[in-house]
């Protein structure tokens, strides 16, 4: 059983198009997480939410929203996609400052 | 912001050998984490480790948060130890937020 499940697993898509990313966590944690990590590996934060509140924003453009319907599900929307967003996207969990994170297998998203 | 420093940016091993990593960090944190993330690109938590010493089986960590590191040993180290590994740090009052380092590549040869 897959802890904490992300789909797509790969996304290749045009300049301006629309696209989503799911993620799902059965672990019964309270927080998950978005991050991207970037070419050169470096990984970086982008949400957080904990109990389907947004708690974490860090300057992501708008272009990026993510919507949590319940505490076991955080998707990932981004609009108007550009060519610097190609990177892999990352959901995590974590039962909050007690435990460390469970990653999910990531997304790649490539852009052309 | 905090700074996370790892070292060495790369590593070649033969089987066999034993290795450290190394993580600075330059401000007090809450938690600390070790991740690898394997040739496929999963990430894989490895300790949570906010001070003292830990092992899991040819893995062991320690971290003394008053002088801000945290080491990673490798023992006997297996091909499937390649990969990179990722040091993570959560300050105070930040919800959970980690602060990565920018890893270590091991490549472990036969």
């Amino acid at each position: 059983d897959t802890a904490v499940s992300q789909t797509p697993k790969y996304l290749v898509t045009q300049m301006g198009n629309d696209k989503s990313i799911k993620c799902e966590q059965n672990l019964g944690h309270d927080t998950m997480y978005w991050y991207k990590q970037d070419s050169k590996k470096f990984l970086k934060i982008m949400f957080s939410y904990n109990n389907k509140e947004l708690i974490i924003n860090e300057t992501v453009p708008n272009r990026f929203s993510p919507k949590s319907p319940d505490k076991a599900h955080l998707n990932l929307h981004i609009n108007s996609l550009e060519l610097g967003d190609s990177a892999v996207y990352f959901c995590a969990s974590s039962r909050q400052g007690r435990y460390g994170y469970t990653f999910g297998s990531g997304t790649r998203l490539t852009v052309v | 912001g905090i700074q996370v420093e790892q070292s060495p940016p790369d590593l070649i091993l033969q089987e066999g050998a034993n290795s450290t990593l190394r993580c600075n960090f330059s401000d007090s944190v809450n938690n600390l984490q070790w991740f690898h993330q394997n040739p496929w690109g999963q990430l894989i938590n490895l300790f949570y480790i906010p001070s003292g010493t830990k092992q899991n089986g040819r893995l062991s960590a320690t971290t003394v948060a008053t002088e801000r590191y945290s080491l990673l040993y490798i023992s006997s180290s297996q091909t499937t130890d390649s990969g990179v590994y990722f040091c993570a740090v959560e300050l105070a009052d930040s919800w959970g937020k980690l602060q990565f380092g920018a890893g270590t590549q091991v490549v472990v040869t036969p």
